[in-house]
């Protein structure tokens, strides 16, 4: 079993609808929570950073962070064609930060 | 640089043959990471430098890998007598601070193909 699971889509959801993208996880060492976005071709850039457990919003985007059931989540709201890319959850422990460790990604289409 | 610039974009090699991927980070980021991307799959990390100092190298997968950093700038990531196995994107990301912050800057990769 992999230490960070996500399913890898497609997902396809009409314009304007909410997103819901998730990963889940067995090490409850980790503390720190990511999502990044990676359009094809490209790298992996960030999206929101969470510490610990809890909500983070920014704009459209909302993070949550359940470590009791080891599951976090990334909500879209009003999603549009262009946030259409795959999604990586990364998450690492407290002492040794630098080293992610990474879901496979959720590929999210938007259809207009 | 504006970003993280890695080259060759693309290298083709035949089993056996030795290769060199380089990564140039955004000017002034102090950390430089090497990650290996395989198709659908999350980055895999390999090492990390400070300055030109290697702070980790656990996740080379075999002394066929090293990387370098020598001036602090520039790293360069080498594989010896390539194996098809190490087929895969290379990617090298950049961070501004010593202690990481939760914000990598990536490039856009090395693909790399051997024979």
């Amino acid at each position: 079993q992999k230490e960070v699971e996500q399913d890898p889509g497609p997902l396809s959801v009409p314009e304007g609808a909410i997103v819901s993208l998730n990963c889940t996880y067995s090490n409850s060492a980790f503390q720190y929570f990511m999502w990044y976005r990676q359009y094809s071709r490209k790298g992996p850039e960030l999206l929101m950073y969470t510490y610990s457990s809890g909500n983070k919003e920014d704009g459209r985007f909302t993070a949550q962070v359940d470590k009791s059931s080891k599951y976090i989540s990334l909500f879209i709201r009003d999603s549009q064609p262009s946030d259409s890319a795959t999604y990586l959850c990364a998450m690492s422990e407290a002492d040794s930060n630098y080293q992610l460790i990474w879901g496979a990604g959720t590929k999210l289409i938007i259809k207009p | 640089g504006a970003g993280v610039s890695q080259s060759p974009r693309y290298k083709v090699t035949k089993r056996g043959q030795d290769v060199a991927l380089r990564c140039d980070p955004i000017s002034g980021h102090v950390s430089l990471y090497w990650y290996r991307q395989a198709l659908g799959q999350g980055p895999e990390f390999l090492t990390y430098f400070n300055y030109e100092a290697q702070q980790d190298k656990s996740g080379l997968p075999n002394d066929r890998f090293s990387a370098e950093r020598p001036e602090g700038s520039i790293s360069t990531l080498t594989i010896q007598r390539t194996e098809q196995r190490d087929s895969a994107m290379y990617r090298c990301a950049s961070s501004q601070g010593e202690r990481y912050t939760g914000e990598l800057f990536f490039g856009e990769g090395s693909r790399l193909t051997v024979l």
